[in-house]
């Protein structure tokens, strides 16, 4: 089945700095790729997401990439604010109803 | 107007207990999975169901038994609690090739 590996686990930046996460995937058959973020006690709640047809998409600060080749994507956070601090969680799935497959998140810290 | 909904949000109950978690969701989806989160923080799937019918079983022990009474519901039945089995248990939902809904979360805690 496919997993999906995802760097760094943790990550601090400074307020105004960009951040990025790193997530590879195993199966070349997976199509769909969302970010989620979770705040401290909160649901998982997406961000973003890119579909294999696409190799990059933005969404004011928050932009994604995808390489379907290398099998992996990430997720690009620019001018990073406190509110920003939250685990991001990169996934992967295949067409159909097939359940999201999680990394195991990136906890970022923005420090202002 | 919740799009995902979940009870109890927080649920503490004794070893070898029997405990239900319920899920609705009033997004029309057809598909509804049920989530582990550990205390790392890691996000598992346990059980997918389409349209009522169990899709995906992962390797979950069989004292966990969903049921789906209809595509709008899926409930999460829990015998024998073991310590092992606290968790935060999410429950999601989502349409074909569409992104997926969490409910709020339900804390379990077995002491």
């Amino acid at each position: 089945g496919e997993n999906v590996e995802q760097h760094p686990s943790t990550l601090s930046v400074q307020e105004g700095d960009s951040a990025v996460i790193k997530c590879t995937y195993s199966d070349s058959a997976s199509n769909y790729f969302p970010w989620y973020k979770q705040e401290l006690g909160k649901r998982p709640q997406l961000i973003i997401d890119i579909r294999s047809n696409v190799g990059e998409k933005k969404d004011q600060r928050i932009a994604v990439t995808l390489n379907k080749t290398a099998k992996h994507f990430s997720l690009h956070i620019t001018e990073t604010q406190p509110e920003d601090s939250a685990v991001y969680f990169c996934a992967a799935s295949k067409s159909g109803n097939t359940p999201l497959v999680f990394g195991k998140g990136t906890r970022l810290s923005v420090i202002a | 107007d919740t799009a995902v909904s979940q009870t109890p949000k927080y649920l503490v109950t004794q070893m070898g207990n029997d405990k239900s978690i319920k899920c609705e969701q009033n997004l029309g989806h057809d598909t509804m999975y049920w989530y582990k989160q550990d205390s790392k923080k890691f996000l598992k799937i346990m059980f997918s169901y389409n349209n009522k019918e169990l899709i995906i079983n992962e390797t979950v022990p069989n004292r966990f038994s969903p049921k789906s009474p209809d595509k709008a519901h899926l409930n999460l039945h829990i015998n024998s609690l073991e310590l092992g089995d606290s968790a935060v248990y999410f429950c999601a939902s989502s349409q074909v090739k569409g992104q997926a809904f969490f409910g709020q979360g339900t804390r379990l805690t077995v002491v």
